[in-house]
């Protein structure tokens, strides 16, 4: 059983303030490490697909940064605002199994 | 964006009943589709993995004859529930990816999940 750890497992931010939070991962046979969003009754979306070690990737105010050789990436938050309010979940897909195995999400709040 | 939708959203059956969910490819063929079951606080699990035209493979655990899953044509693929128990109770998601729609990036897109309930 692979174990893939997310933290912190809730977190609540005012309007404005930069956040980020963190999946741990095997180190070892990486294939691919996934981020995705899910705000509550919507549909998990993803965020990033990522593959290479140092990869850093970035979509509107939303970054992350990958370490495989120590297992885990971060997911920065630049500027919070409501509607960032949702479960960030990330996943790992090893290299035998191809399958994602998923951390248990961050659910952040971002209050007005 | 690759679209798929879940239905239902919610299910409340009686103990004994069978429960069928289903997860269409609104505008994508899926040659595969992932079924996970979620409980609460914890992380999706994946139940089963199902191909287009072929028998499903199931995780271990997971009993094959109590979740059948059924992916007949390249938009479907459905997840029934035999004989419910409340243990059964949970939250139910599926996912597809297919030779077209994440082919490069190998993200996974997502159904809204159902939630079922046995009484």
């Amino acid at each position: 059983i692979l174990n893939v750890e997310q933290s912190p497992q809730s977190l609540h931010v005012q309007e404005g303030d930069s956040t980020n939070f963190t999946c741990s991962f095997p180190s070892s046979n990486f294939y691919a490490l996934h981020w995705y969003r899910w705000e509550t009754a919507k549909s998990p979306e993803a965020l990033f697909v990522m593959t290479l070690n140092g990869d850093e990737k970035k979509k509107g105010r939303i970054s992350a940064t990958l370490n495989t050789k120590e297992g885990y990436s971060y997911l920065y938050i630049k500027g919070s605002q409501p509607e960032d309010s949702a479960t960030y979940l990330c996943a790992f897909v090893s290299g035998s199994a191809r399958q994602l195995t998923f951390g248990s999400g961050t659910q952040l709040t971002v209050l007005p | 964006g690759a679209v798929v939708s879940q239905h239902p959203s919610w299910v409340i059956c009686k103990s004994g009943t069978s429960v069928k969910i289903e997860c269409r490819s609104l505008d994508f063929q899926a040659t595969t589709m992932f079924w996970y079951r979620q409980f609460p606080k914890q992380s999706l699990m994946l139940m089963a993995t199902s191909n287009e035209g072929s028998k499903a493979t199931y995780e271990q655990g997971v009993e094959k004859d109590k979740f059948l899953i059924n992916h007949a044509s390249l938009t479907l693929s459905t997840l029934t529930v035999t004989s419910a128990h409340p243990e059964d109770s949970s939250f139910y998601i599926c996912s597809a990816t297919s030779g077209l729609a994440g082919v490069n990036t190998g993200e996974l897109f997502f159904g809204e999940g159902s939630r079922l309930t046995v009484l």
